[in-house]
C-alpha cells in the first residue's frame, strides 16, 4: 500500500494469446490485493483478489499471483479474446485508503 | 449494479462555479471513498469518510471538500471550478468493520463525468 508501481502501462496482444500485468507495492504489512477492470467510461469493477496467506488463484482464465518476500503480485489472463480489452488496476491496502496502481491498457487484436 | 450509486452522471458547467456530486453508498456499508480520475489516468484517492467522520485525505485541493451525513451517503463539493477539474469522480464504498480495516473489496459507483468548460 501506499506506494504501488504497475507495470506495463499498455499491453498489446493477439488473441489466444496470455497476458501478464504486475505490481509492486511498499508496505510489508498489506495483505489485500485486488485487481479491478475498468472498460472505457465504465465503473471499475473487481475480477479477482488475493489475501496474503495464498501465494496464488485462479478464477477461469484469470489467475493472481503474490509474492510476499518479493512485496509483488501479478494477474495473468490466458486465452485472451477481444473483449479482455480494457485497462487494469492493481491495488493495496495503504493507511485507511485502497492505493491503486496506475493502471494498463490491455488491448486484444482479433 | 454494484449497490452504489451517484448523482449526476454527467455534469457540465462554468470555469469558477461551484457543484455538488452525490453518492449514496450500498447498504450497510460504512466506508465511503472519493477518487478523481482525469482523462487517460489512473485512480486519485481525495478523501475517505467512515460512518460520518473523515478518516484519510489524498491529493485533495482545498477547493475540494466533502461530508458524510448520517444517512451515510456522502457529497463531494468542487468549487472555484477550473478547466483543469474535468475529469470522472468516482464514489466507492466498502464494507470493511473499522475505518483501518482496508481488506475488503470496494464497489465503486458509475462515477459523474464532469466537465468544465
Amino acid at each position: 500500500g501506499e506506494n504501488v508501481e504497475q507495470h506495463p502501462s499498455t499491453l498489446s496482444v493477439q488473441e489466444g494469446d496470455s497476458a501478464v500485468i504486475k505490481c509492486t507495492y511498499s508496505d510489508s504489512a498489506s495483505n489485500y490485493f485486488p485487481w479491478y477492470k475498468q472498460e472505457l467510461g465504465k465503473r471499475p469493477q473487481l475480477i479477482i483478489d488475493i489475501r496474503s496467506n495464498v501465494g496464488e488463484k485462479k478464477d477461469q482464465r484469470i489467475a493472481v499471483t503474490l509474492n510476499k518476500t518479493a512485496k509483488h503480485f501479478s494477474l495473468h489472463i490466458t486465452e485472451t479474446q477481444p473483449e479482455d480489452s480494457a485497462v487494469y488496476f492493481c491495488a493495496a491496502p495503504g493507511f485507511q485508503k485502497l492505493v491503486f496502481g496506475t493502471g494498463t491498457r490491455l488491448l486484444v487484436s482479433p | 449494479d454494484s449497490g452504489v450509486t451517484q448523482t449526476p452522471k454527467h455534469l457540465i458547467t462554468a470555469t469558477g462555479q461551484r457543484v455538488t456530486l452525490r453518492c449514496s453508498p450500498r447498504s450497510g456499508d460504512l466506508s465511503v471513498y472519493w477518487y478523481q480520475q482525469s482523462l487517460d489516468q489512473g485512480l486519485q484517492f481525495l478523501i475517505q469518510y467512515y460512518n460520518g467522520e473523515e478518516r484519510a485525505k489524498g491529493n485533495i485541493l482545498e477547493r475540494f471538500s466533502a461530508q458524510q451525513f448520517p444517512d451515510l451517503h456522502s457529497e463531494l463539493n468542487l468549487s472555484s471550478l477550473e478547466l483543469g477539474d474535468s475529469a470522472l469522480y468516482f464514489c466507492a464504498s466498502s464494507a470493511n468493520t473499522s475505518a483501518w480495516d482496508m481488506n475488503t473489496e470496494a464497489f465503486f459507483g458509475q462515477g459523474t463525468r464532469l466537465t468544465v468548460v
